[in-house]
């Protein structure tokens, strides 16, 4: 069974220090999302993809976070400089669902957990 | 902007009874709910869903309801086993978009 592939799944830094995040969503799937989850809260979308083009980034704090998918594929998230507060899980889900269509369910990867220091 | 409020924040159930989750949502316009269950340190799973044009949906242990009058849907599991132990998310999708508000969870303990 095809699944969405998070790297690394755990990430010690620094704060002031700059992470990379990495998705590869299941093959063929034309929306990703990238989320960051507080411990015991539900996950809050920072970023939403449809194939390589931002539709929804209204809650990624961009003085600090950016995100890319550039050939539509696997995407980065990054995060430069860190604080504390930026201490999470952050997962990211993919979907089918292509411009127009209804959408589809979402599929999310095994997130990365962020310790800032 | 949507809001999914979630209850209860915690649930404990003997092993063999059942259990009910509730979620209420703001936006009339939204059409699509599932329902995630997470283990500890992975991500959520989609166990069960439901389109705004069906009112119940049901997957062996697991059903779903959805009251669009009220803007509030349920999870159901019956007969609990200790597996179904986890934290449980509902999840509301609005938007041209399908912008997707979660719950803020429910963490589920099955007692042996």
């Amino acid at each position: 069974e095809a699944e969405v592939a998070q790297s690394p799944r755990y990430k010690i830094t620094e704060k002031s220090q700059a992470v990379a995040f990495w998705c590869d969503p299941i093959s063929g799937h034309a929306t990703l999302y990238w989320y960051r989850q507080i411990l015991g809260q539900g996950p809050e979308l920072l970023v939403q993809f449809q194939d390589e083009s931002v539709v929804d980034d209204s809650q990624l704090p961009k003085d600090r976070f950016s995100a890319e998918r550039l050939k539509g594929v696997d995407s980065t998230l990054k995060i430069q400089p860190a604080e504390l507060g930026d201490s999470a899980m952050y997962l990211c889900a993919s979907s089918l669902a292509a411009r127009g269509h209804i959408k589809e369910t979402q599929y999310f990867g095994p997130g990365t957990r962020l310790l800032v220091l | 902007g949507e809001n999914v409020e979630q209850h209860p924040s915690t649930l404990s159930v003997q092993e063999g009874d059942s259990a009910v989750i509730k979620c209420t949502y703001s936006d009339s316009a939204s059409n699509y709910f599932p329902w995630y269950k997470q283990e500890l340190g992975k991500g959520p799973q989609l166990i069960i869903d439901i389109r705004s044009n069906v009112g119940e949906k049901k997957d062996q242990r697991i059903a779903v309801t959805l009251n669009k009058t009220a803007k509030h849907f349920s999870l159901h599991i019956t007969e609990t086993q200790p597996e179904d132990s986890a934290v449980y998310f509902c999840a509301a999708y609005s938007g041209g978009y399908q912008k997707v508000t979660f719950g803020t969870g429910t963490k589920l303990q099955v007692i042996p």
